[in-house]
């Protein structure tokens, strides 16, 4: 079955401190990936995709095709990175997406 | 943000009442989704069009109907709501014009009592 797993519903750290969103997926083939984010009270956006490979407000994200994971990273965390993350998996030419639960990340000051 | 809106953004209704709520598209994709946010279950897809008149059922489809006549318009059915039924609904959209990204609406926040 296909699957994305965020194994945290919640993340909290201080302003500064690095940041690592995990996201885990079972797919057959070789699935397309990306981070969407929810900042409060707005809606969903892409943050970014596997294939585009590029950095977007710091964060980066590796595809690890051996562990099945894309994880979501940022060296330094910012108090407007606060918001929900979500992960999501899309088979190769599919148009219908299988997202992660979300994390919610609480940056501290 | 893509043109996408969402009517209306906020409901209350009773249980055993019909609801519709809408969702109006400028951007001429193809695909349309309807989601459900629900705290601890994240997203989870009720229905979506790959055209129009073309419809499929998502994850979460029991007690949903929709309808696509216009491209730009996709309408999600409530025919009878009940109190699981209370959540935030998305629409998305999505084109390969655009890659496969989806763009989302505004939500649309439904309170059933």
């Amino acid at each position: 079955a296909q699957r994305v797993t965020q194994p945290e519903k919640l993340l909290s750290v201080f302003k500064g401190a690095p940041v690592e969103l995990k996201c885990n997926y079972s797919y057959s083939g070789s699935p397309e990936l990306f981070w969407y984010v929810q900042y409060s009270r707005q809606r969903l956006q892409l943050l970014l995709r596997h294939i585009s490979r590029e950095s977007i407000k710091g964060f980066t994200a590796d595809l690890n095709k051996g562990e099945t994971s894309f994880h979501l990273k940022k060296p330094f965390a910012q108090e407007e990175d606060s918001a929900m993350y979500y992960c999501a998996a899309q088979g190769r030419g599919s148009y219908i997406p299988t997202f992660g639960r979300g994390t919610s990340l609480i940056v501290h000051p | 943000d893509a043109g996408i809106t969402q009517s209306p953004r906020h409901k209350v209704t009773e249980t055993g009442t019909p609801v519709t709520l809408r969702c109006h598209q400028t951007e001429n994709h193809r695909y349309m989704y309807w989601y459900r946010q629900d705290p601890g279950h994240g997203l989870r897809l009720i229905h979506y069009s790959y055209g129009v008149k073309d419809t499929d059922k998502g994850e979460v489809s029991d007690g949903y109907s929709v309808s696509r006549s216009k491209t730009e318009d996709f309408l999600l059915t409530l025919e009878s709501a009940t109190s699981s039924q209370t959540s935030v609904y998305f629409c998305a959209i999505s084109d390969i014009r655009e890659g496969t990204e989806q763009f989302f609406g505004p939500g649309t926040r439904l309170t059933v009592l």
